[in-house]
């Protein structure tokens, strides 16, 4: 079975710092995807980054950056100098392989993140 | 162009009454998916179209959840004789390609919140 735990309810840092999300996954799949999504006060979900199990790169792109360890089943997600624009709660998700492509996506239980000015 | 739509986007519903909520997807794509997310968790996956074939719904809770998706593109998820464990928001999500795995970015609807009294 397939299992993404985000250990983190609640994070608050001031404006400018940096802040680490973190997300642990389980699953038993040698091929599988991982993403990040925002969920701003709004309620939509917005795509942040997918990103495959055997590309272990690190990616940046603008102040956010993932650290993908296979080693240890983590896929944190790091904001630089954050903005009062980054709260939001943040959901991490593996996908589960079914046929015809379906992704059908498991989530974790997400990080309310507060960015206080 | 536009996302993806959802209305509508508050239903109120006493215990036992039946409610329908719709999702449009994006143009064209051929994946639709619903999730459910209850209060201070992350969306779980309830089910799947490929066009018009209903490919996965072992996530439904009960056979009182019903979807469909006639013509591949308008979903209609309905909900028979309410519970009120049935509150929550539902989530409709589309993806452009549905025979690739891995390559179907979801773009998610702003959801519906369902609260059943």
């Amino acid at each position: 079975a397939q299992k993404v735990t985000q250990a983190q309810t609640e994070i608050s840092v001031v404006e400018k710092e940096d802040v680490t999300l973190d997300c642990v996954y389980e699953t038993r799949d040698t091929t599988y995807y991982l993403f990040w999504y925002k969920q701003p006060p709004s309620g939509e979900l917005v795509f942040l980054i997918r990103r495959n199990s055997f590309d272990e790169q690190n990616e940046i792109s603008g102040r956010y950056s993932w650290n993908f360890q296979k080693s240890t089943s983590s896929f944190n997600f790091t904001i630089t100098a954050s903005q009062v624009v980054d709260s939001a709660v943040y959901f991490c998700a593996l996908s589960e392989p079914v046929n015809f492509g379906n992704e059908k996506l498991t989530f974790g239980t997400g990080t309310r993140l507060t960015i206080i000015p | 162009g536009a996302g993806v739509s959802q209305s509508p986007r508050y239903k109120v519903a006493k215990r036992g009454q039946d409610v329908a909520l719709r999702c449009d997807p994006i143009s064209g794509h051929v994946s639709l998916f619903w999730y459910q997310q209850a209060l201070g968790q992350g969306p779980e996956f309830l089910t799947y179209f490929q066009n018009e074939a209903q490919l996965d719904k072992s996530g439904l809770p009960s056979d009182r959840f019903f979807a469909e998706r006639p013509e591949g593109s308008v979903s209609t998820l309905k909900i028979q004789r309410t519970q009120k464990e049935d509150s929550a928001v539902y989530l409709c999500a589309s993806s452009l390609v549905g025979w690739n795995r891995g390559l179907g970015e979801q773009y998610f609807g702003p959801g519906t919140r369902l609260t059943v009294t």
